[in-house]
């Protein structure tokens, strides 16, 4: 199994729900990654987990906030979020074992917010 | 941080080869990525490039030029299918060596 699964697909939301994305990878990778990208701009870094611990957290607001539960698995919860939040979130996964180490993107979730 | 400077559109006929350019400024270079990624779809990865020189993978090369801050993208025998975006990203010996930073991307538009 090489590749990162993320439900769901699509969402949509209104400013005051609370949804979660969910990340998962059976590769045995020990980094996973959440980057938000908007239309024509690159993937922007918000969250890294090493070994199930919050390694880098992107100054990002606390709407957003990540969980990893296990190695496979990464979450993001989504709470009172604003219209300009609105992108696709990507999820990621690497090695985490130094080298190379390249990160494979799962398909995304594009997030809509009313 | 980093500075990433690659083109923004980049237009080439089928068949024919096109070379993609990314500048770079970094504290402490530690590899650079090339990534594709398709309107609407997830970046995937192409190349890899820590020491100076050529890699090549197929139809795909990248060079790097860690004295110049300068890496390449050669794309040859164009299909209408690379009709892409690519992402050239840095990774930097800094206090974690997970982080990627990427550039805005260059369109490629590959015509019949």
């Amino acid at each position: 199994d090489t590749e990162v699964t993320q439900t769901p697909k699509h969402l949509v939301m209104g400013m005051t729900n609370k949804k979660s994305l969910k990340c998962e990878q059976h590769m045995g990778h020990r980094a996973m990654y959440w980057y938000k990208q908007k239309a024509k701009k690159p993937p922007e870094l918000m969250f890294v987990y090493s070994y199930e611990k919050l390694s880098i957290n992107e100054s990002v607001p606390s709407r957003f906030s990540p969980e990893c539960p296990n190695s496979s698995l990464l979450n993001l919860h989504l709470h009172a979020l604003q219209p300009e939040d609105s992108a696709l979130y990507l999820c990621a996964s690497s090695p985490g074992t130094g080298g190379r180490d390249e990160q494979f993107f799962g398909p995304g979730t594009r997030l809509t917010v009313l | 941080g980093q500075n990433i400077d690659q083109p923004t559109e980049m237009t080439a006929t089928e068949g024919a080869i096109v070379q993609i350019n990314c500048t770079y400024q970094t504290s402490g270079f530690n590899g650079l990525f090339w990534y594709q990624q398709h309107a609407g779809e997830a970046p995937t990865f192409l190349s890899y490039n820590v020491l100076d020189g050529l890699e090549e993978k197929g139809r795909f090369s990248s060079f790097l030029s860690r004295s110049k801050g300068y890496s390449y993208l050669l794309l040859k025998e164009l299909q209408m299918k690379d009709s892409a975006s690519y992402l050239c990203a840095v990774r930097d010996r800094g206090s974690n060596d997970y982080k990627l930073s990427f550039g805005a991307g260059t369109t490629v538009t590959v015509r019949a």
